[in-house]
């Protein structure tokens, strides 16, 4: 089955830098990639996804790269404010006619520093 | 109400104790999922309902019983259960065919087996 690996862990910046979170993937089935923001108490929530028939995807200061040689895909935050403290996480499934079944990676701890 | 709901928010049991997770999604969605979310793991997929039908059951223990009486409603009878069940259980839900297959998650119960 798929494995996802999420690297770093924890992560701290300075409000105003960016943030990068990597992910690793072990399908080359797989197709779909979301992110996931979980704030403290509150459910996980979508900010951004990818298929693999692109590379990239931006949307205002999130973006993602995918680069399905390697099987990895990141997610980058710019310009980061204290908001976007959280838990993220990295998910990969591969195509189905039925649900969705995501393997999620192990989630990285962002702290934006004020 | 909208979205994913789940009751009761928070659960304390007996291992002897017989309880019951509730969900209910009020988007149209047509499969269900049940998750596990520890502490320093990642999100594990325990169950998944695609149009009412059970299509995976990733190796969870039978004091798990799942209960989708229809495409709305899931259940999570719990029974016997142990210590190291103690978790965040999220439920979610999503479009499969013709839906982006983007999760839905639910704020979760979080549950403490004494």
């Amino acid at each position: 089955g798929e494995n996802v690996e999420q690297h770093p862990s924890t992560l701290s910046v300075q409000e105003g830098d960016s943030a990068v979170i990597k992910c690793t993937y072990s399908d080359s089935a797989s197709n779909y990639f979301p992110w996931y923001k979980q704030e403290l108490g509150k459910r996980p929530q979508l900010i951004i996804d990818i298929r693999s028939n692109v590379g990239e995807k931006k949307d205002q200061r999130i973006a993602v790269t995918l680069n399905k040689t390697a099987k990895h895909f990141s997610l980058h935050i710019t310009e980061t404010q204290p908001e976007d403290s959280a838990v993220y996480f990295c998910a990969a499934s591969a195509p189905s006619g039925s649900a969705r079944q995501l393997t999620f990676g192990s989630g990285t701890q962002l702290t934006v520093l004020p | 109400e909208t979205g994913v709901t789940q009751t009761p928010r928070h659960l304390v049991m007996g291992m002897t104790n017989k309880k019951s997770l509730k969900c209910e999604q009020h988007l149209g969605h047509n499969a269900m999922y049940w998750y596990k979310q520890s502490a320093k793991k990642p999100l594990e997929l325990m169950f998944v309902y695609n149009f009412k039908e059970q299509t995976e059951n990733n190796s969870v223990p039978s004091r798990f019983s799942p209960e989708c009486p229809n495409s709305s409603h899931l259940f999570l009878h719990l029974h016997t259960l142990q210590p190291e069940d103690s978790a965040l259980y999220l439920c979610a839900s999503s479009q499969v065919q013709g839906g982006a297959g983007e999760l839905f998650f639910g704020e979760g119960s979080r549950l403490t087996v004494l």
